[in-house]
């Protein structure tokens, strides 16, 4: 069964600093999403995109996130000037079309020190 | 925008008891409503969904049924085994289906 894969598995990074979340959803789905888990909390929605373009938004992606599909099949978050309560775990996920089940990958747990 | 409550937060039952998870949520336009179950350490995976043409669904051990004039939506685990033990989440999703909002989570414990 196709997945959703995501890299790395763990980041840490300095207070301050850029990092890039890198996912590849699955080869078929049209629809991509980020969402953000702080530990033992619930699953938060941070963006979606279609057709190269970001659909939806949710308060917390601020002008610190964006998000590119840079190529056919990559699909990265980039959060810019990193904070402590960035830290978290972040699940790229994908659909193949709009109101239909997630497929999240693994997810990249971001340690900010 | 949308906003879904869940609850209990932590339900206890023992082995081959039911147990019944409940949400509501905010936006009557919302008309998918999937179910995800979560392990410790690994990823949401669905478990089963409605949508609002649909009152009940099932699926084995497992269903849910969901009342949109009353704008809440249940899941229902039968005959539960010690591999049931997880956090379960509802979530709500629009037409359009891009934004899909989750409950804050459901940790089940199931005794064996």
């Amino acid at each position: 069964e196709p997945e959703v894969t995501q890299t790395p598995s763990h980041q840490v990074t300095q207070m301050g600093q850029e990092v890039i979340l890198r996912c590849v959803p699955i080869s078929n789905h049209l629809y991509f999403y980020w969402y953000r888990q702080i530990l033992g909390q619930k699953v938060e929605f941070l963006v979606s995109f279609y057709n190269n373009e970001i659909s939806e938004k949710s308060e917390i992606f601020d002008d610190q996130f964006s998000v590119e599909r840079p190529d056919g099949s990559n699909f990265t978050l980039k959060i810019r000037s990193t904070k402590l309560e960035d830290s978290a775990m972040y699940f790229c996920a994908s659909s193949d079309v709009g109101n239909s089940p997630l497929h999240f990958g693994n997810g990249t747990r971001l340690t900010v020190t | 925008g949308e906003n879904v409550e869940q609850h209990p937060s932590t339900l206890s039952v023992q082995e081959g008891d039911s147990a019944v998870i409940k949400c509501t949520y905010s936006d009557s336009a919302s008309n998918y409503f999937p179910w995800y179950k979560q392990e410790l350490g690994k990823r949401p995976q669905l478990i089963i969904d409605i949508r609002s043409n649909v009152g009940e669904k099932k699926d084995q051990r497992i269903a849910v049924t969901l009342n949109k004039t009353a704008k809440h939506f249940s899941l229902h685990i039968t005959e539960t085994q010690p591999e049931d033990s997880a956090v379960y989440f509802c979530a709500a999703s629009e037409t359009g289906g891009f934004k899909t909002i989750f409950g804050a989570g459901t940790r089940l414990f199931v005794k064996a």
